[in-house]
């Protein structure tokens, strides 16, 4: 099973929104709505973000959002904080019952 | 709390074994499906294996298939990875994460044991 597709790194000003895209294919991201999304500090355990495409866990900053179209996934984060600067990471569910991440995308505030 | 604390981790030699431990806190351990996920040093997450919440299903990653051996002890409130046959790529941290439903939404992780191979 080959990881999703992610762009390594997306930069942005504060309180510019940005978008991350997570590229999968007809056996994960393309036939479930079963995608995740999980930002992680250096040194720090991954936290939930998003998860069944667009559900915010209880908690989660309404700044954050997610979708999908086709085998195409993605995480929006708008009014950018210096507090979002983090890696952040897909995953889907598969058709072999396994689980699938993404490359992982290092988010930059300048 | 709830909360899941792994440990176990260490430094071992190529072909070598260790049982990973995650304990968990706060919530009703044998309803949840749990997960194993892992990160090689500077690199990204891969999920490497899941158990049912009664133990009785497991399914792993091809790349733990036949080395890598998921339990639970709900009695306890704890899972276990057993790996065996172990080489210098299987280095990294080893997260266990709690599943919310049988599809993931990994919602819930513990801090992370490391596993060193190396001889």
């Amino acid at each position: 099973q080959s990881a999703l597709t992610q762009p390594a790194s997306v930069s942005g000003s504060p309180g510019q929104s940005i978008t991350i895209s997570c590229t999968g294919t007809s056996s994960d991201v393309g036939v479930y709505n079963y995608v995740s999304w999980f930002q992680q500090h250096p040194g720090k355990a991954p936290k939930l973000m998003i998860f069944e495409v667009s559900i915010r866990p209880s908690g989660v900053s309404s700044r954050f959002s997610g979708s999908k179209s086709g085998s195409t996934a993605s995480l929006t984060i708008s009014g950018l904080q210096a507090e979002d600067e983090a890696d952040y990471y897909c995953t889907s569910f598969t058709t072999s019952n396994t689980w699938v991440f993404g490359g992982g995308t290092k988010v930059t505030v300048l | 709390e709830v909360q899941l604390v792994e440990s176990g981790g260490g430094l071992v030699q190529p072909g070598g074994s260790l049982r990973l431990s995650c304990v968990a806190s706060g919530f009703t351990f044998s309803s949840y499906w749990m997960h194993w996920v892992r990160q090689a040093p500077g690199k990204g997450l891969v999920w490497v294996s899941r158990i049912s919440g009664d133990g009785s299903s497991t399914n792993y990653a091809d790349s733990a298939t036949g080395r890598f051996t998921s339990s639970r002890h709900n009695a306890m409130n704890t899972l276990y990875l057993q790996v065996d046959g172990l080489r210098v790529e299987d280095t990294a941290v080893y997260f266990c994460a709690r599943g919310s439903s049988g599809y993931g939404n990994f919602d819930l992780w513990g801090q992370g044991t490391l596993v060193t191979v190396s001889s």
